[in-house]
């Protein structure tokens, strides 16, 4: 089993819809967790982080965190063509040693087609 | 404010030959990362330096691949022999903390390796 597991997609969503991305994590511990875009040829860069159960809301993005469940999510609100990228979940594994040590999921491609 | 400089930005060998790519980090960051991110898949940490230290190098294939950060500022990742399996890019961060479980790492533009 992957540590941090997404649907690779593509998924693909209108303009103006809420798109919604998954991601599942391994370990039982892990209490960070982070939520980057990677435009295709550039680097990620980090759009939302999330510590605790429940939603966090950043201007048209949410995070959602289940515990229990072993799910965080990203929900993307009126979607635009320029959210079209990838998106990558990631998670600091529990332990001491973590040392902001970023297990990353493989990917989810978004694309918001006009 | 500068961001995290990589070079080369594209490098194309063939098989058993060496590589070396080049980082430096945005000024002040303390720790430095290089990940390898393979087409279609989410960056993987080789190693991640505090300072001058290493602080994990689990996941860096020690056989082949080495990195040092000397004076704890600019870093370098080395591949000898290369393998068609590393193609790919490698990706430096940096950020502020040891314990930077704000997430916030800063990404470098990456190094595309092409092994041919």
């Amino acid at each position: 089993q992957k540590e941090v597991e997404q649907n690779s997609g593509p998924l693909s969503v209108p303009e103006g819809a809420i798109a919604s991305l998954n991601c599942t994590y391994s370990d039982r511990g892990s209490q960070s967790f982070f939520w980057y875009r990677q435009y295709s040829g550039k680097s990620p860069e980090l759009i939302m982080f999330i510590y605790s159960n429940g939603d966090k809301e950043d201007g048209r993005f949410t995070a959602q965190l289940n515990k229990a469940s072993q799910y965080v999510s990203l929900l993307i609100r009126d979607s635009q063509p320029s959210d079209s990228a990838t998106y990558l979940c990631a998670v600091i594994p529990a332990g001491g040693t973590s040392y902001g040590k970023l297990t990353f999921g493989q990917g989810t491609i978004l694309t918001v087609h006009p | 404010e500068a961001g995290v400089a990589q070079s080369p930005r594209y490098k194309i060998i063939e098989k058993r030959q060496s590589v070396a790519f080049w980082c430096n980090p945005i000024s002040g960051h303390a720790t430095l990362y290089w990940y390898q991110q393979i087409l279609g898949q989410g960056p993987k940490l080789l190693i991640q330096f505090q300072n001058n230290g290493v602080v994990d190098d689990s996941q860096l294939p020690k056989d082949r691949f080495s990195a040092e950060r000397l004076k704890g500022v600019d870093s370098t990742l080395k591949i000898q022999p290369a393998k068609l399996e590393d193609s790919a890019v490698y990706l430096c961060a940096s950020s502020l903390s040891k314990f930077a479980n704000t997430g916030e790492l800063f990404f470098g533009e990456g190094s595309r390796l092409t092994v041919l």
